[in-house]
C-alpha cells in the first residue's frame, strides 16, 4: 500500500498570508494526486487533482504542483473562508490512500 | 447539479452488520463514467477508503477492509450500498459516499454530508 504524508500537521497563518503544505507518497505515484479542504462536519472538497489542475469553481489563489513522489499545495493569499483541514490522496492504485492532513489556524 | 446522500442506522451493536445506503440525484448511477465510493472518518481522525462499484457490479476493497465488506448497486433506484459485517468500535466513524470519474479520471468530486454511525452496544 502507499503511505501518504503530510507536512506540517498544524499551520498557523494570517489572512493575506502565501502558505505551502507539503505530501510525500511512499513510493512514485506520477501525477495521481489530489487535494481536498475540509471545514468542520462538512466533506471533503476537492480542490486539486492531478497534481496541479484546479477543480471547477476553485479560486485561482489554491496551486498545486510536483510528481513522482513529492507535491506542494500552496495558498497564494489566505481568505478567512481557507481556513480548515487539508487532505492530500493518491489515486495511483488502489487502495487510495490519504494524507492523515493538515489543519491550517488563524494566527 | 448531482447530489449524493446516506442514509441508515446511526447507531450499531458490536458484532452486528452495518448497513448504508448511498441515493444519487441529478445524474445517472448506470453510467460507465463513473465509480461510487465509499469512505469513512472516525471522529477527529483523518479519511480512509473503503471502497467503490462500478455500474456493471465490479467492485474494489480496501485489503484492510475487504473481508468484511459488501458494496452493491441497484440502478433501477439509483443507489448503491455499504455492507460492513462484525463492527467494533473501531468502526464507529462518519460515513461518505462520493462519485469519482472514470472517463475522463477525476477523483472524488461530489459527495454526499455523511453520516455518523456509532458502534455501541
Amino acid at each position: 500500500d502507499i503511505q501518504m504524508t503530510q507536512s506540517p500537521s498544524s499551520l498557523y497563518a494570517s489572512v493575506g498570508d502565501r502558505v505551502s503544505i507539503s505530501c510525500r507518497a511512499s513510493q512514485n505515484i506520477s501525477g495521481y494526486l489530489n487535494w481536498y479542504q475540509q471545514t468542520p462536519g462538512k466533506a471533503p472538497k476537492l480542490l486539486i487533482y492531478s497534481a496541479s489542475t484546479l477543480q471547477s469553481g476553485v479560486p485561482s489563489r489554491f496551486s498545486g504542483s510536483g510528481s513522482g513522489t513529492d507535491f506542494i499545495l500552496t495558498i497564494s493569499s489566505l481568505q478567512p473562508e481557507d481556513f480548515a483541514t487539508y487532505y492530500c490522496q493518491q489515486s495511483y492504485n488502489t487502495p487510495y490512500s490519504f494524507g492523515q492532513g493538515t489543519k491550517l489556524q488563524i494566527k | 447539479q448531482v447530489q449524493l446522500q446516506e442514509s441508515g442506522p446511526g447507531l450499531v451493536k458490536p458484532s452486528q452488520t452495518l448497513s448504508l445506503t448511498c441515493t444519487v440525484s441529478g445524474g445517472s448511477i448506470s453510467s460507465s463514467d463513473y465509480y461510487w465510493n465509499w469512505i469513512r472518518q472516525p471522529p477527529g481522525k483523518g479519511l480512509e477508503w473503503i471502497g467503490y462499484i462500478y455500474y456493471s457490479g465490479s467492485t474494489n476493497s480496501n485489503p484492510s477492509l475487504e473481508s468484511r465488506v459488501t458494496i452493491s448497486i441497484d440502478t433501477s433506484k439509483n443507489q448503491f450500498s455499504l455492507k460492513l459485517s462484525s463492527v467494533t468500535a473501531a468502526d464507529t466513524a462518519v460515513y461518505y459516499c462520493a462519485r469519482e470519474g472514470a472517463v475522463p479520471a477525476v477523483p472524488l468530486d461530489y459527495w454526499g454530508q455523511g453520516t455518523l454511525v456509532t458502534v455501541s452496544s
